[in-house]
């Protein structure tokens, strides 16, 4: 049984650019959240999607956006990207029912911003 | 303004010892605690949780202890293995269905042979 994928590892872009990251929860798991983990910080929670809609946010701006797939999978988006956005960016999937508090994290996607 | 602290960014034990990680909180409304370790190009690991209406908890060689009071709860781990070096969270959440976690800044264990 595969755990929380994520795609792509690692990912270097520009000033300015647009990212996208790819998550597939773990087989069962019907909520995908999206952490960013800057260097040295503990992980920050951007936004929690469930059934295809953002169901709770964190405090980022709208340049971060998301989406989530009738398959659960889910993507992070980030526009206009800033040097501060770099960082390591974690999926992590609850399976679903009352209770389902402990989330599986995926290895992260690393992104360097120029 | 963190939430979460943990106020020692490393700690160093000797194996066969005790480990003992502190994590502290502010938000009143938080009644769902969590202990994450993460190694390094892995993602963190689920580890052991404690709901508010316990003031312990016990798997193995973990035990989490929680002290409302005080807004503080700490992670013990006896005898400490080489293995258990890594970085631990601690992260908190208002209900225990599904919401987002808040993470402290983690404490990078290293566990000496």
């Amino acid at each position: 049984d595969a755990g929380v994928t994520q795609s792509p590892t690692h990912l270097i872009k520009t000033r300015g650019q647009q990212v996208t990251l790819r998550c597939s929860p773990k087989s069962g798991h019907d909520t995908v959240s999206w952490y960013q983990q800057a260097l040295g910080q503990g992980p920050q929670f951007i936004f929690q999607y469930y059934e295809e809609e953002e169901r709770q946010r964190g405090n980022f701006p709208d340049r971060f956006s998301g989406h989530q797939y009738p398959n659960y999978s889910s993507e992070l988006n980030v526009n206009a990207l800033l040097l501060g956005d770099s960082a390591l960016y974690l999926c992590a999937s609850t399976y679903p029912g009352p209770g389902s508090n402990e989330q599986f994290f995926g290895p992260g996607t690393r992104l360097t911003v120029l | 303004d963190q939430q979460v602290k943990q106020n020692s960014p490393s700690l160093s034990v000797q194996e066969g010892r005790i480990s003992i990680l502190n994590c502290d909180y502010t938000n009143s409304m938080f009644d769902y605690f969590l202990w994450y370790k993460k190694y390094p190009a892995e993602g963190p690991t689920f580890l052991i949780s404690i709901s508010s209406i316990k003031d312990k908890n016990e798997d193995g060689r973990f035990t989490v202890f929680l002290n409302k009071s005080a807004k503080h709860l700490s992670l013990h781990i006896v005898p400490s293995q080489p293995g258990d070096s890594a970085v631990y969270f601690c992260a908190a959440s208002e209900g225990n269905y599904g919401q987002n976690f808040v993470f402290g800044p983690g404490t990078r264990l290293s566990v000496l042979p």
